[in-house]
């Protein structure tokens, strides 16, 4: 089953704890993204990669890291949170980065809580 | 930065009854996506459309892009309670980047 797949679902965590949230898919898409969602804000893109070793910012990256060592793996890194980073997550993956024309495949989300 | 608005945010209907939700902005769209969320998942998409003035029907669902491609809306004829949800509207501003709208919370009442 053509999938996107997040770990942890929850997780609640102290201010300055490094965390890593894994986001995988197996469909072999050349492009992946992170976005929180925030009530009244939507969703906004964290991170960005086009390919494997190719990343770039979104609109909100600041206190996050990502990597993408392999095509199918794109995991989200807070070297340390802040309670401003509690949200939910979503991992998504597109065959390619065309925009709106493209099918966006989402993961089941990460709710975060910082305390 | 292009901003998607979303009307209305919160919309609670009755079962059977007709709706019509929408999603504007002050730039034109090089293309649009409208996505249903349901609580505990991610987004799935249900329409993309491109061309201004498209018309795309999904069952009891309508889709229609505006003319001058800055607007669209969603509607949806007898309303189930597989209905609710969050609908998102997604646009790509010609960056190929897609901007998430707020999104308008459904509730359908059996």
């Amino acid at each position: 089953e053509a999938q996107v797949t997040q770990n942890p679902r929850y997780l609640i965590t102290v201010t300055g704890k490094k965390l890593t949230v894994t986001c995988s898919q197996n469909m072999n898409h050349e492009y992946m993204s992170w976005y929180r969602q925030d009530p009244g804000l939507g969703l906004r893109q964290i991170y960005y990669s086009m390919n494997v070793e190719v990343t770039d910012k979104g609109d909100v990256p600041e206190g996050y890291k990502v990597s993408r060592k392999e095509k199918r793996n794109f995991p989200l890194i807070l070297e340390s949170p802040s309670p401003n980073q509690t949200s939910l997550y979503f991992c998504a993956s597109s065959l390619l980065p065309r925009g709106a024309t493209d099918t966006q495949y989402f993961g089941p989300g990460t709710r975060l809580t910082v305390l | 930065t292009q901003l998607l608005e979303q009307s209305p945010q919160f919309l609670s209907i009755q079962e059977g009854e007709n709706l019509t939700v929408y999603c504007n902005s002050s730039s034109v769209f090089s293309s649009l996506q409208w996505y249903r969320q349901e609580p505990g998942e991610g987004p799935v998409l249900l329409v993309t459309v491109v061309t201004g003035g498209e018309v795309k029907k999904l069952k009891r669902l309508t889709f229609q892009f505006g003319d001058a491609r800055k607007d669209s809306s969603l509607h949806i004829t007898a309303a189930q309670p597989g209905d609710t949800g969050l609908y998102l509207c997604a646009g790509d501003f010609g960056n190929e980047k897609l901007t998430f709208g707020t999104g308008t919370r459904l509730t359908i009442i059996p």
